[in-house]
């Protein structure tokens, strides 16, 4: 299994500002995952991180507003650029275990956002 | 187009009564598939997964599942509900394929599980 640390765990911040989550991992892993879960939904996919090339983003999300790092293998932040009430969610980070498709995804504790 | 369904919104069970919460699926060929739970403020856990063999599969606190292909279903159960297991439960599927293909997991809406004392 793999423990996955995320930062911060909440936050309440002003519409118009940026906010940068963070995600370590305890084991080197090819690809991270961030999913957003709004009030009361399930989790929607925003974009694929691969170690030493640009994120895959998902329809309906782009990079201007959701930019995502990953400069190693055990590391990746996401940000949420420009922020307004609508992206009020819970983010989360997610791997996947290595070498075997068929395991189970891991998630972070998740960033509780909330936009004023 | 590939989808996971939950059809209840909330399944209210008894402390000491057996719960079943449903899950079906609609992906091509043989997928993976899961159960996450989701406690208030937390991250999800994986519960269990299906990936080949036996239908019957068991997982973490009690849980199981019963993976039926002709109706594409994996209802999760458990044969005595605690007040504890009260959470949000996660059907999941991942489509067999190439690597990112097979990474991307499709999440169904959630059920919302309470168990009265």
């Amino acid at each position: 299994s793999a423990v996955i640390s995320q930062k911060p765990s909440r936050d309440i911040c002003q519409r118009g500002t940026s906010l940068t989550i963070q995600c370590q991992v305890d084991s080197q892993v090819t690809m991270m995952f961030w999913y957003r879960q709004q009030p009361g939904q399930s989790l929607t996919l925003i974009a694929t991180a691969n170690q030493g090339s640009e994120a895959t983003y998902e329809s309906g999300f782009v990079i201007d507003k959701f930019p995502i790092s990953r400069p190693n293998l055990t590391f990746s932040t996401l940000t949420v650029s420009n922020m307004s009430p609508e992206d009020s969610s819970i983010y989360l980070c997610s791997v996947v275990g290595q070498g075997h498709p068929n395991t189970e995804a891991f998630f972070g504790q998740g960033t509780r956002l909330t936009v004023v | 187009a590939q989808s996971v369904a939950q059809p209840e919104d909330q399944v209210n069970v008894a402390e000491g009564n057996p719960l079943t919460v449903k899950c079906t699926y609609s992906v091509s060929g043989n997928p993976y598939l899961f159960w996450y739970v989701q406690y208030p403020n937390r991250g999800l856990q994986f519960l269990l997964k299906y990936i080949t063999g036996d239908n019957l599969v068991k997982g973490s606190y009690g849980f199981e599942a019963e993976f039926n292909k002709s109706q594409t279903s994996f209802h999760l159960k458990k044969p005595s509900a605690l007040v504890s297991d009260s959470a949000l439960y996660f059907c999941a599927v991942r489509p067999q394929g190439g690597y990112s293909s097979a990474s991307k997991i499709i999440f169904g809406s959630g059920t919302r599980l309470s168990i009265r004392p």
